[in-house]
């Protein structure tokens, strides 16, 4: 069975921080993918990885970084937290594309 | 325009019924897609993929998919209240899977 970890189930953070919210899935799967998801909006892309210290930018990557030193490990950063990236963040993994993802159990993160 | 569309819900079923939940997309060049189940709190949990015109039955659930008319749909025979949950529809082309908003759907006793 895939696993897919994410380091925090919840975070509270204040305006300004930098954040940093890790992903590892225990697959050896080729991608790697970053969602948030809000009320009425669903989940929107932030970036996605399909190599090792390779990352392609999403539909909102403003405010975000990412890094992948490892194939196991996707890191998101919030460069400077702002209230308006209080959000479920998901991450998840696939071998392949177009297969399903398998997802991690989100970070509820807020910043305040 | 939402690249895929579905209706917010919630969609009422009593106990033992069929829950018919629908998604169109824009996109023609899509090659995948796949309904996820999420309950509230929790992340997403795959429930059906389909690549192919027609149908795919898996147990209780049977996805369709019509290409030229561009939706899918999920269908859930002898619905429980424990599908009761958000289902979202997701839709892939080459490069990334883009996620509809969602239809709650409430089964009762």
């Amino acid at each position: 069975d895939v696993k897919v970890t994410q380091s925090s189930r919840y975070l509270v953070k204040r305006t300004g921080e930098k954040v940093f919210l890790e992903c590892v899935q225990d697959m050896d799967h080729e991608n790697m993918f970053w969602y948030r998801q809000d009320p009425g909006l669903g989940l929107r892309l932030i970036y996605f990885s399909y190599d090792v210290k390779m990352k392609e930018k999403g539909d909102i990557p403003e405010g975000y970084s990412v890094s992948r030193e490892k194939k196991e490990r996707f890191s998101l950063i919030l460069e400077s937290a702002s209230t308006n990236q209080t959000s479920m963040y998901l991450c998840a993994s696939t071998p392949s594309r177009g297969v399903p993802l398998h997802f991690g159990n989100g970070t509820r993160l807020t910043v305040t | 325009q939402k690249e895929v569309e579905q209706n917010s819900g919630p969609l009422s079923v009593p106990e033992g019924a069929i829950a018919s939940l629908n998604c169109t997309y824009s996109d023609r060049g899509s090659q995948s897609f796949f309904w996820y189940r999420q309950y509230s709190g929790k992340s997403p949990e795959l429930i059906m993929f389909i690549y192919s015109n027609g149908d795919k039955e898996d147990g209780r659930f049977t996805a369709q998919l019509n290409k030229a008319s561009q939706y899918v749909s999920l269908l859930i025979r002898d619905s429980q209240p424990s599908d009761s949950a958000t289902y979202l529809c997701a839709v892939g082309g080459f490069q990334k899977l883009v996620f509809g908003t969602g239809t709650r759907l409430l089964v009762s006793p």
